[in-house]
This record gives structure tokens, sequence and C-alpha cells, in this order.
């Protein structure tokens, strides 16, 4: 079965700092993909980022970008530029490549932004 | 574009009571999955529904089912609710075959 480990329950970062959350999952699969997802207060999921594993370059997607290293199963998630939308729960998340869309997610980040 | 909806926003029942959750996908998808997150927790999916037929299962008990409709809006029904029912449910709507599934606000639950 696949797991997904976020193995810092809570961070914190000032203002225009860079952070990064770490995320490692499990999988005898080779085709997948990998996800961030952010949730806010207002308790929306919402996609951050997406990394498909067959592809090596890693996925940005503005201030957000990603470590993926498939050989060691790691997902870490880049915020760059640190602002105060950005305090979140935030969740690393695996979805197989097979027929149905299941979505795996870790316990989450809870990530503070220190003004 | 109309996003994801959920009904109700929150709602609090009694231990052994049903209770039933609404979900409306965002226009033009065709799947709707089902997520409960307990307080504290990761989501974990309950499962999927696509062209009204359920197309995947987690770990949840029969008493956990639902329906999705033609226009690919979707229930969750939980009969003989128990404490630990308590949680946020999520429901998620995607276009089969794409990876990308998009999050409606959720219900919280309370049972007391």
């Amino acid at each position: 079965a696949q797991t997904v480990t976020q193995s810092q329950p809570e961070m914190s970062v000032q203002e225009a700092e860079t952070v990064t959350l770490s995320c490692t999952y499990d999988t005898s699969e080779s085709d997948y993909y990998l996800f961030w997802y952010k949730q806010p207060p207002s308790r929306q999921m919402i996609l951050v980022i997406r990394q498909e594993a067959y592809k090596q370059q890693n996925a940005t997607e503005n201030r957000f970008s990603v470590n993926f290293q498939k050989a060691a199963k790691s997902f870490s998630l880049k915020i760059s530029d640190s602002q105060l939308g950005d305090a979140a729960m935030y969740f690393c998340a695996y979805r197989s490549a097979r027929a149905y869309d299941k979505i795996i997610f870790g316990k989450g980040t809870r990530l503070h932004i220190l003004p | 574009e109309t996003g994801v909806t959920q009904s109700p926003t929150h709602l609090i029942k009694t231990r052994g009571q049903q209770v039933t959750l609404r979900c409306s996908s965002q226009s033009g998808h065709n799947t709707v999955s089902w997520y409960q997150q307990a307080l504290g927790q990761g989501p974990q999916f309950i499962f999927q529904y696509y062209r009204e037929e359920e197309n995947g299962r987690g770990n949840f008990p029969p008493r956990f089912s639902g329906l999705q409709f033609p226009n690919y809006s979707s229930e969750l029904n939980v009969n003989a609710l128990e404490l630990d029912d308590s949680a946020l449910y999520l429901c998620a709507s995607s276009l089969q075959g794409f990876n990308e599934q998009y999050f409606g606000p959720g219900t919280r639950l309370t049972v007391t």
C-alpha cells in the first residue's frame, strides 16, 4: 500500500524568506503523480503544484517549486519570498496513474508566516 | 465557470442518526470523489463516482454510501452515525482521465 509521510507537523518562516516543506512517500509503482495542496482556514483544499513521476524536471509554479527525488521517494516543496497569505496547512499527496483517482494524503504541515 | 459547492456548511447530528451531504461538481466534470478529514489529519478517500457508479472505495464500512446523479452532482450518506464520524467531509470533482481534482469547501459534521 502507498503511504505519504510529512515529518514536520509545524514550521515557521519570516515573511519574504524561503521555506522548504518535506515529504516522503512509499510505493512500488513506477507511474504516479505527486501533489502539494494548501488548506487555509477557509478549509478549501487548493492545488499548489503537481509533479508527474515520469518527468525528471522539477515542477515550478511562480514562487513554489519542488525537489522531486524519485529514487529516494522524496518530494519537498520550496516556497520563496513567503507571504502572509501562504499561512496554511500544506498536504503532500500521491495518486497512482491507475484507473481511478484515489488521492493519498499525508498528515500535513502547518506553516506560520511571521511578519 | 462554477466551482465545486457543498451543502450544508456544517451540521450537528446525534449518534445513531443518518445524514446526507451534497456536492455539486465543477462544470464539465464527470467524476466525484469524497474524502473524510478528521481533526488534525489529512483527508482519507471514502469513494469515487463516475457515470453514476461507484468507481473505487477506500477503507470505509458499508454504512457510508453514495449516489451520483445524471448532472454529475453527488450525495454522501452515512447511516448509524458514530462519534468518530465527526469530521470535515470534502468533495472533489474531476474529469475522468485527468489527474487534477478540484475540492469544495467541505461540510463539517459533528456527531454528539
